[in-house]
């Protein structure tokens, strides 16, 4: 099993948005609503911001939103903050366990 | 509150094995599934394997398969991932992840990470 593919970088200027796609098979993103999003910077803990697609757990700003059509899940940052650069990891099930995007940078110009 | 605490770093030899443990607080061990994940430097995260702490249920990605190993010690509120024949590519952070309340597969609290250097 290969790792989910993700753009390798992103950049966006504050208050705007950024759209970042996450393509599996259908296998895993296109078969099961099980697509998680990882917020991660240098030296922390990732950080779950949105689980089964597009549900945020408490404490994530609404700013970010989550989508899957077929086989490609995204992520959508709304607003974007200085504090939002980062790097962001998709997850899915696969059925007998779980794969991770190869990651996103994001900047915030 | 919620927290995982693992053991601190581990240097090893090629072929040696590894033992990294997760100690959960805050909540009973066995009503959530614990994940394991590791993270080599610059590298994006990957999954290795899990348990159910209430059946010792365990699943484990199939690029690992046959040289790791989850258990799970309720009586401590431990996981433990052991992972054998290292090689030079395993040096790695690994992470213990609870898998959260709602969301199959999703990780809503996660250790410090252990750094394994291997070499």
């Amino acid at each position: 099993q290969s790792a989910l593919t993700q753009p390798r970088s992103l950049s966006e200027s504050p208050g705007q948005s950024v759209t970042i796609s996450c393509t599996g098979t259908a296998s895993d993103v296109g078969r099961y609503n099980y697509v998680s999003w990882y917020q991660q910077h240098p030296g922390d803990v990732p950080k779950l911001m949105i689980y089964d697609v597009s549900s945020r757990p408490s404490g994530v700003p609404d700013r970010f939103s989550g989508s899957k059509s077929g086989n490609t899940a995204s992520l959508t940052i709304s607003g974007l903050q200085s504090e939002d650069e980062a790097d962001y990891y998709c997850f899915s099930y696969a059925g007998n366990g779980g794969l991770f995007g190869t990651g996103t940078k994001v900047t915030v110009l | 509150q919620v927290q995982l605490v693992q053991s601190g770093a581990e240097v090893k030899k090629p072929g040696a094995s590894v033992k990294v443990s997760c100690k959960a607080s805050g909540y009973t061990l066995t009503t959530h599934h614990l994940h394991w994940v590791r993270q080599a430097p610059g590298q994006g995260p990957e999954w290795m394997g899990m348990i159910n702490p209430s059946t010792e249920t365990t699943t484990y990605a199939q690029k690992f398969q046959g040289r790791v190993a989850v258990a799970r010690d309720t009586s401590a509120s431990t996981v433990h991932l052991e992972l054998s024949s290292l090689r030079s590519e395993d040096t790695a952070i690994y992470y213990c992840a609870r898998q959260a309340n709602s969301g199959w597969f999703s990780f809503d609290y996660w250790g410090q990470g252990t750094l394994v250097t291997v070499s």
